[in-house]
């Protein structure tokens, strides 16, 4: 069953922009993780946020975590057109045991 | 590089003939898993591995198996592919706990 859900499903914005997006889940978690997918290929793995982390960067990539809203959020900044991909949401199953993807946020980035 | 492999990238099978879709990782995680994942949706888990127990969603088809015969290698054989059974199926492995995961190329399978 679909644990994590991204808004909005689809962004366009500009090179140098930008980029939030945001993902709700419904149970308590270990850690929540971030991934990227380009078109027709595997997904890559971004950054994993624990549940006793609130914020986390990684390069142009900043993850915030809210356990009390049971919300994250995964900001891009300074776009660039090789950023165009799907980004993914990921939380543990109930055994934790394995990753739950929300349905995605398909990410355009035009020069 | 440490990486994860699956073959082949592209599969075409006919309706009911049964296929097999392979991985390899020389990253030596403990855990492999298999998704399956169609188009615009979320990638689905079908099961995983820890080790050799093996570990099968509620919801996933009889019609879907999996080995695992060594830590390197896992397999996914679908024993009669229907048309609802054309994706994108992904390997990924992790060691079990606070790890990403490192995901395979994929193998986009079609059914004719």
């Amino acid at each position: 069953s679909q644990q994590g859900e991204e808004d909005p499903q689809a962004l366009s914005i500009q090179e140098g922009e930008n980029a939030t997006m945001n993902c709700s889940y419904k149970t308590s978690i270990n850690n929540l993780q971030w991934y990227r997918q380009n078109s027709g290929r595997g997904l890559v793995h971004l950054i994993l946020i624990r549940s006793n982390e609130r914020e986390k960067h990684s390069g142009r990539l900043r993850v915030t975590l809210d356990t009390s809203k049971k919300s994250s959020s995964l900001l891009i900044t300074a776009s660039r057109a090789a950023d165009t991909a799907s980004y993914f949401c990921a939380t543990d199953n109930q055994a934790g045991t394995a990753l739950i993807f929300g349905k995605g946020t398909t990410l355009s980035v035009s020069s | 590089d440490a990486m994860v492999i699956q073959n082949p990238r592209y599969q075409v099978t006919q309706f009911g003939k049964p296929v097999t879709l392979s991985c390899s990782q020389t990253l030596n995680h403990n855990v492999m898993y298999w998704y399956q994942q169609k188009s615009s949706q979320a990638p689905k888990l079908l099961f995983h591995y820890y080790d050799k127990d093996f570990n099968n969603e509620a919801d996933t088809p009889d019609n879907f198996q999996s080995r695992r015969p060594n830590t390197s290698f896992c397999f996914l054989d679908i024993r009669s592919p229907g048309l609802g059974d054309a994706a994108m199926y992904l390997c990924a492995t992790s060691f079990l706990g606070d790890y990403g995961y490192t995901f395979g190329s994929g193998t986009r399978l079609t059914v004719v």
